[in-house]
């Protein structure tokens, strides 16, 4: 099983600063990582996926690179909404089945 | 616009079953991937089981295989996942997910239902 580490676990910044998230794979994923952005009592909702494509609609203050083990979530220029819970996701296909995993999150908060 | 409306949580005693459902609307159905995600109390995400477009395939996380069953109705446009034999360890929030791309997944969720919780206890 691939495993995805996030950090730090918790992030703690002011709006308008600049947001750098981590995510490292136990292995190569090529540039197969997606990251998400969950708030309090809300699902997920996509926000990066293929290590660097923004979903649809998502700001274009949030970007995604990286690729083999080591990815970065970065939000530019913190918004008070930007407050969430953001996990990495690896889709990874092994044989012979697919085995999708995500990390533990790192937790935003805007001062 | 893209809906999923997850059902059937509640609570129930460990070895019991559950079944729940999700209705999708405002996409061709039988043109996607489906997903079941959970997400235990103030935890994190874990996959948990996958269905085709057609239901020809399904996959399974290795701690829910031989316990649940992931299944779909293309006329009614609605998904199942069918739990057995539970455990407290099951109990969390169940989203159904719409993968991003048609026909061939790209095992990334780009549509989420608000969930139901299922709830495993004595």
């Amino acid at each position: 099983e691939i495993v995805l580490t996030q950090s730090p676990a918790t992030l703690s910044l002011s709006p308008g600063e600049r947001a750098t998230l981590s995510c490292r794979a136990s292995q190569s994923l090529s540039s197969y990582l997606a990251w998400y952005q969950q708030k309090p009592g809300q699902a997920p909702r996509l926000l990066i996926y293929d290590a660097s494509n923004r979903a649809t609609g998502i700001p274009a203050r949030f970007s995604g690179s990286g690729s083999g083990t080591d990815f970065t979530l970065t939000i530019s220029s913190l918004e008070p909404e930007d407050s969430a819970v953001y996990y990495c996701q690896q889709r990874y296909n092994w044989p012979p089945a697919p085995m999708y995993t995500f990390g533990q999150g790192t937790k935003l908060e805007i001062k | 616009q893209v809906q999923l409306v997850e059902s059937g949580g509640g609570v129930v005693q460990p070895g019991r079953s559950l079944r729940l459902s999700c209705a999708a609307s405002g996409f061709t159905f039988s043109s996607y991937t489906l997903h079941w995600v959970r997400q235990a109390p103030g935890q994190g995400l874990e996959w948990v089981a996958a269905i085709s477009y057609d239901g020809s395939n399904k996959y399974y996380a290795d701690s829910v295989k031989g316990r649940f069953t992931i299944s779909r109705d293309n006329s009614k446009n609605t998904l199942y996942l069918q739990m057995n034999s539970l455990r407290a360890e099951d109990t969390a929030m169940y989203y159904c997910a719409r993968d991003q791309d048609s026909y061939d997944s790209s095992g990334y969720y780009s549509n989420w239902g608000q969930g139901t919780l299922a709830t495993v206890s004595s």
